[in-house]
């Protein structure tokens, strides 16, 4: 199965400041014409996953540009550009490469 | 607007067996791949089966690979998760989730989710 992990477990961020969680998958979940099988989710206390990003880097629909993903091979960013109090959730990276679709354990983001 | 909704959830003993059935509406159904996805309490997100918008081929987590079966009626617009041998680990928010595309993708819609608990 391939494996994501994420670092950090949690970060505590100022109102207004950059928030970067990182993604890293085991095997690479990317293709030789750089299609990079990554999404990214957040998750509210009490809701379900909201799709923010996939193809590691396209913004869903609805999704505010302080939202942007990057990476390829292995290694994957989320970035919140300027931390909003609504942003406050646990954030999810996930392959869907292959199955298992697999999850990174998850990123707990806390206004500072 | 998109709407899934599941049910069937509730408290059994375990090795006993539960349904959850997920109902679609709001889009092309039959266009559609489908997943299940859980969370046990305070814990991270667990991808547990798919199904193919046809409903030919089907996917599984080790964790529930010989215990759990997905379905689906394309003509009822439903999912279903047939939940044999249940144990207390599956004990978990089950949410039904759209996947964007016919065989392979990200999950662009997420149910609600339902409760299953096992407990003796």
């Amino acid at each position: 199965d391939i494996v994501m992990t994420q670092s950090p477990a949690s970060l505590a961020v100022s109102p207004g400041e950059r928030a970067t969680i990182n993604c890293t998958s085991g095997p690479s979940v990317s293709t030789s014409n750089i299609k990079n099988y990554v999404a990214w989710y957040q998750q509210k206390p009490g809701q379900p996953p909201k799709l923010l990003i996939y193809w590691a880097s396209m913004r869903e629909s609805g999704v505010p540009a302080r939202f942007s993903g990057s990476g390829s091979g292995p290694h994957f960013t989320l970035t919140i550009s300027s931390l909003q109090a609504e942003d406050v959730a646990v954030y999810y990276c996930q392959q869907y490469y292959t199955t298992p679709r697999t999850f990174g354990p998850g990123t707990t983001v806390e206004i500072k | 607007e998109v709407q899934l909704l599941e049910t069937g959830g509730g408290l059994v003993q375990p090795g006993g067996s539960l349904r959850l059935s997920c109902a679609a509406s709001g889009f092309n159904f039959e266009a559609n791949a489908m997943s299940w996805v859980r969370q046990a309490p305070g814990k991270g997100l667990e991808w547990v089966s798919g199904i193919t918008n046809t409903g030919e081929t089907t996917f599984y987590a080790d964790s529930v690979k010989g215990r759990f079966t997905i379905s689906r009626d394309n003509s009822r617009n439903t999912i279903y998760l047939q939940m044999n041998r249940l144990g207390v680990e599956d004990t978990a928010i089950y949410y039904c989730a759209k996947e964007a595309g016919a065989t392979n993708g990200w999950h662009d819609y997420w149910g609600r989710g339902i409760l299953v608990t096992v407990s003796s």
